[in-house]
């Protein structure tokens, strides 16, 4: 158990529909890290937070979005769902950014679009 | 786009000790390399990372050639709860990169009886 919470587990879905994701990070941890994979892209970062702010994006679809809150959750929020966004999304946290060896990661999301 | 090279697969006897080659030619003088695994769909696990010098803890050692190059991961008594995909990264810890990790395919270690 790594200390990272994800909810729902599991998520199933129609295309066009709209779901919401949540992560709480480790106690502590104040910066928080998106990641989807899929089959055919593997693990990507999508984007990070670190203390309410967002820090760094990564290959983030416009239909996709995100935010911390003051009590340091965060949601991903994906809008106008497609087929391709059936995923797996992970969240990690760590206590501060760039501290890879402590970034923690979730179980994970499983989302599927039909 | 990942910056390291990993075999596709290994496979090793179980008490065995398995070392996992990684490839980093393009790796500058302020980049680490961090290894991560993840087994059957659960969230990555960090296992270990260094710069320069040979690293070990509780799960594995690290071998990292001189010219920083390549490096080797070595879990010394392999268990089939080793069995996982393998991941390799070189990354600058903290900078303009913020903690972000780039995940290539990796190494499917496959633990054998």
């Amino acid at each position: 158990d790594s200390g990272v919470t994800q909810t729902p587990k599991h998520l199933i879905t129609a295309t066009g529909q709209r779901v919401t994701l949540r992560c709480s990070p480790r106690s502590g941890d104040l910066s928080v890290y998106w990641y989807q994979q899929s089959l055919d892209q593997g693990l990507q970062f999508l984007i990070q937070y670190y203390n309410g702010e967002e820090r760094a994006k990564g290959n983030i679809l416009e239909r996709f979005s995100a935010q911390q809150f003051p009590d340091l959750h965060s949601e991903l929020n994906l809008s106008s769902l497609e087929l391709g966004d059936s995923a797996l999304y992970f969240c990690a946290s760590s206590v501060e950014p760039g501290g890879l060896e402590t970034q923690y990661f979730g179980p994970g999301t499983r989302l599927l679009v039909l | 786009d990942a910056k390291t090279t990993q075999p596709t697969s290994m496979d090793c006897a179980e008490g065995r000790a398995a070392n996992l080659p990684c490839n980093h030619s393009t790796i500058s003088g302020n980049e680490y390399v961090y290894w991560y695994r993840q087994i059957h769909s659960q969230g990555p696990q960090y296992i270990i990372h260094g710069l320069k010098n040979n690293e070990t803890n509780e799960m594995a050692s690290l071998i990292i050639t001189e010219d920083r190059k390549s490096s080797t991961l070595i879990l010394p008594h392999a268990t089939l709860r080793d069995t996982a995909v393998y991941y390799c990264i070189q990354t600058h810890a903290g900078g303009t990169s913020y903690g972000k990790l780039t995940f290539g395919q990796g190494t499917i270690l496959t633990v054998h009886p």
